[in-house]
């Protein structure tokens, strides 16, 4: 069965501090796909990226990188120089097989606060 | 371009009432999802459509759940009747390829009593 863990329930950090959300997962597919989602204070979850398990590249988006490791089960999230926008729940998402990823399980999310 | 839309934003209903919820997707996106988050647990999908048909619906919880996208526009999921258990938030989801859910609405609040 697959498994999300954000291991990080909470993390709080000054702005423009780098910050880390932790990411692992389990999964007895060789094909899948990863997902990173942001939940602001308004509620709805705003899609950040997707991955496939073939696509090792690191990416990166502005602030936004991502560290994709299939030999730890891991994709991290990295926010640099973070800002107080940033202040949201973060929650990584998995789905198995060749379907294209239209049944997630999600993790339980970090919630992360960036103060001034 | 409006987001996907969700009504109502909340609902407080009685154990063994109906409830039903709807979602507005994004226009011209076939793919609709529901998910929801129940108290203290992990976001869990529920049923994906692809245009009004059920692409995948394993996961919806009993046949208390019933999800309709009636002409492929907007969808509703009732609860009929409700349990304690079934409250949370229920977030609806859409994309124009079936790639993932990648536009969410914020979700409808549903308390039990």
């Amino acid at each position: 069965a697959q498994k999300v863990t954000q291991a990080q329930t909470e993390i709080s950090v000054v702005e423009k501090e780098d910050v880390t959300l932790d990411c692992v997962y389990e999964t007895r597919d060789t094909t899948y796909y990863l997902f990173w989602y942001k939940q602001p204070p308004s509620g709805e979850l705003v899609f950040l990226i997707r991955r496939n398990s073939f696509d090792e590249q690191n990416e990166i988006s502005g602030r936004y990188s991502w560290n994709f490791q299939k030999s730890t089960s891991s994709f991290n999230f990295t926010i640099t120089a973070s800002q107080v926008v940033d202040s949201a729940v973060y929650f990584c998402a998995l789905s198995e097989g060749a379907g294209g990823g239209n049944k997630l399980t999600f993790g339980t999310g970090t919630q992360l606060k960036v103060e001034l | 371009e409006a987001g996907v839309t969700q009504f109502p934003s909340h609902s407080v209903i009685e154990k063994g009432q109906t409830v039903t919820l709807r979602c507005d997707p994004i226009s011209g996106h076939d793919n609709l999802y529901w998910y929801r988050r129940v108290m203290g647990k992990e976001i869990k999908f529920l049923l994906h459509f692809v245009k009004e048909s059920k692409q995948d619906e394993s996961g919806m919880p009993n046949n208390r759940f019933l999800a309709e996208r009636t002409g492929g526009t907007y969808s509703t999921l009732k609860v009929q009747p409700a349990e304690l258990e079934d409250s949370g938030v229920y977030f609806c989801a859409s994309s124009q390829e079936g790639l993932g859910p990648e536009y969410f609405g914020a979700g409808t609040r549903l308390s039990v009593l």
